[in-house]
């Protein structure tokens, strides 16, 4: 069974910065695409950026409203995605998931189906205000 | 960014009803397509991608189609637990943008 517990959230300040971890399990980890998707109180759903697995060069994509304040890493020796936010703005405040992005195997290859988020970790509670 | 537009915002329906919600994209997306539902307090889960494929362990009763720009989700007899909030998604531009949802209710 895929798990994604995640750790991290909490109150913090404008300017600050915030570090969420998502510790997974049940699903070969080094070959998933992983993404963070966040959902303001009462709002809808934002996709916030993704990381590719390392053996499809491990890059990052960003949201506009985060690019240049987010950092977004990977360590499969512990199965452990994180996600960084740094200058915080009140308009940040959401739950944040992390996801993991679709992928089958075919003919011994991954396939990675991109955008399409099918296991969720149960979110992470940011909340920024002074 | 492509826009993504949900009508209705919310609906209200009956055990056994067939249950339409369509989503509009602001541009072309073919079928780069996807629909998540999500239930009060948990993360969404992926009902259909790729505008009609249904993803592995979701009831047959959900069913997706279009291309272009107009998408529809057909829920052909709606069950207790179907009722939750239904988001459209595209995955033809790498904002993944969502709709603003559709809140399906008794």
């Amino acid at each position: 069974e895929v798990q994604l517990v995640q750790a991290g959230g909490g109150l913090v300040r404008p300017g600050g910065s915030l570090r969420l971890s998502c510790a997974a399990s049940g699903f070969t980890f080094p070959n998933a695409w992983m993404s963070w998707v966040r959902q303001a109180p009462g709002k809808g759903l934002e996709w916030v950026g993704r990381i590719k697995s390392e053996i499809d060069g491990g890059t990052t994509n960003h949201a506009a409203p985060v690019e240049g304040r987010i950092n977004i890493s990977r360590d499969d020796s512990k199965n452990t995605l994180y996600l960084q936010i740094n200058s915080l703005k009140t308009e940040d405040t959401a739950i944040y998931y992390c996801t993991t992005e679709l992928f089958m195997i075919a003919s011994g290859r991954v396939i990675v189906i991109p955008g399409v988020f099918d296991n969720w970790g149960l979110g992470a509670l940011v909340t920024v205000s002074s | 960014d492509i826009q993504m537009t949900q009508s209705p915002s919310s609906l209200s329906a009956s055990v056994g009803d067939r249950v339409t919600i369509t989503c509009r994209a602001s541009q072309t997306i073919s079928t780069y397509l996807n629909w998540y539902q999500q239930k009060p307090g948990k993360g969404p889960k992926v009902l259909i991608y790729a505008a009609s494929t249904l993803q592995k362990g979701v009831p047959s009763r959900f069913s997706g189609s279009g291309s272009g720009t107009d998408f529809t989700l057909t829920i052909s007899s709606l069950q207790p637990e179907d009722f939750a909030i239904y988001y459209c998604q595209q995955t033809y531009s790498p904002s993944y943008t969502f709709g603003q949802g559709t809140k399906v209710e008794i």
